[in-house]
């Protein structure tokens, strides 16, 4: 079965620090699918980022980048310069489980806080 | 804006009742998922349709049902509620362009069911 662990309840920084999210997951399986979604105070859940089992490229775009790293298991985010509306729950999920075609397994979610 | 339209938005009824939450996806894609979002469960799946066929399962209840439509849009039907029922119910659709593709799943901005 999948696995999502997202260890961080809860961090709160000051606008304009940077801050990391961390991820790791478990699967048995060799070809899988890494996403990054954002749910702000409103309440919809927004895409982030899609990654796949073979590329470990990281990636940024503007403030956002992502460390993906299969010897650790890990695909871990990372806001630069912090601002208050970067303020939402983020969530890291896999899909790739043979078992149940392409649904999402959901970490518990690392809910961010940025102050002035 | 994602693409996916879900009605209602909100949605307080009496615990023995039956509800249907509805869901469009985005224009072109064939699947449809349903996950349910509540404090203590965290974010889980429970069906995914394509293209008018039930594809995989997940936690659901026996009490949940849910089909789509020929024209795509897809309905939950939650029966005999409880208090433990109450949460925030997300629809996402996606491409699928193939078995195990992992396609972005795009979400829609939720209902959020409140049993009495």
């Amino acid at each position: 079965a999948q696995k999502v662990t997202q260890a961080q309840t809860e961090i709160s920084v000051v606008e304009k620090e940077d801050v990391t999210l961390d991820c790791v997951y478990e699967t048995r399986d060799t070809t899988y699918y890494l996403f990054w979604y954002k749910q702000p105070p409103s309440g919809e859940l927004v895409f982030l980022i899609r990654r796949n089992s073979f590329d470990e490229q990281n990636e940024i775009s503007g403030r956002y980048s992502w460390n993906f790293q299969k010897s650790t298991s890990s695909f871990n985010f990372t806001i630069t310069a912090s601002q208050v509306v970067d303020s939402a729950v983020y969530f890291c999920a896999l899909s790739g489980d043979p078992g149940t075609a392409s649904k999402l397994t959901f970490g518990t979610g690392t809910r961010l806080q940025v102050t002035l | 804006d994602s693409g996916v339209t879900q009605t209602p938005k909100h949605l307080i009824t009496a615990t023995g009742q039956r509800v249907t939450l509805r869901c469009s996806p985005r224009s072109g894609d064939l699947s449809v998922y349903w996950y349910q979002q509540s404090l203590d469960q965290g974010l889980q799946f429970l069906i995914q349709y394509y293209n008018g066929e039930e594809r995989a399962k997940g936690n659901i209840l026996e009490r949940f049902s849910a089909q789509q439509f020929p024209d795509l849009h897809s309905e939950l039907n939650l029966s005999s509620l409880e208090l433990g029922d109450s949460a925030l119910y997300f629809c996402a659709s996606s491409v699928e362009s193939g078995p195990r593709s992992g396609d972005t799943q795009y979400f829609g901005p939720g209902t959020r069911l409140t049993v009495l």
